[in-house]
């Protein structure tokens, strides 16, 4: 079966850093991905993931561990527009299907 | 990278009715997905319908209640048929450019009454 956890909900103060985290069991792996989702908008991507290690893009990392099925999202310097929905999705291997998780909604604290 | 233009916006819709949902893509794509999201939801994927071949679909989707059409490479249609008020929902298409990235559409939001 296919099955993805993040936390539902997630508080952070402006300027902090923020982890979330996405545990996985899938069928197959052929990528992991995080997008970001305004309120009212569609997703955007933010990184990709396919060995195990860290990814950095400015103020936002992402990790993946395959063998424990597990990955996170760090942002660093966190800014009010940083409230949002964070969508982690697994792709199978045969790159026809993507899974997403249930998302974990950020709110950015002044 | 790619843009993606759904049409309509949103609707309301009578139950037992059909919309045709439209998604147009400004460049040649190979690998196209619908998805559903419900308010507060994550994406759950319909199909996927890649150019040439049947869409495939997702346990718990059917073709007879979702119809998709893919004519060419920038353009794809889904089709919500017999509407019932469980079909209110945010419908996204999507396209995958390899290596990773992949473009949502804005959504269609659906109610059915």
């Amino acid at each position: 079966g296919q099955n993805i956890d993040q936390p539902t909900e997630m508080t952070a103060t402006e300027g902090a850093i923020v982890q979330i985290n996405c545990t996985y069991q899938t069928s197959g792996f052929n990528g992991l991905f995080w997008y970001q989702q305004h309120a009212g908008e569609a997703p955007t991507f933010l990184s990709y993931n396919v060995l195990d290690g860290l990814e950095e893009k400015g103020r936002f990392s992402s990790f993946l561990s395959r063998s424990k099925g597990y990955s996170y999202l760090l942002l660093k310097e966190l800014q009010m527009k940083d409230s949002a929905s964070y969508l982690c999705a697994v792709r199978d291997n045969y790159g026809q299907n993507f899974v997403f998780g249930p998302g974990t909604r950020l709110s950015v604290l002044p | 990278s790619a843009v993606i233009s759904q049409k309509p916006s949103r609707d309301i819709c009578q139950r037992g009715t059909s919309l045709t949902i439209q998604c147009q893509v400004d460049s040649q794509v190979t690998m196209m997905f619908w998805y559903r999201q419900q308010p507060g939801q994550s994406l759950t994927l319909i199909a996927t319908a890649n150019q040439g071949s049947e869409a495939t679909y997702e346990s718990g989707f059917v073709i007879d209640k979702f119809p998709i059409s893919r004519p060419n490479l920038t353009f794809s249609t889904l089709t919500v048929s017999n509407m019932s008020p469980e079909d209110s929902s945010i419908y996204l298409c999507s396209v995958f450019v390899e290596p990773y990235e992949q473009y949502f559409g804005p959504g269609t939001r659906l109610t059915v009454t």
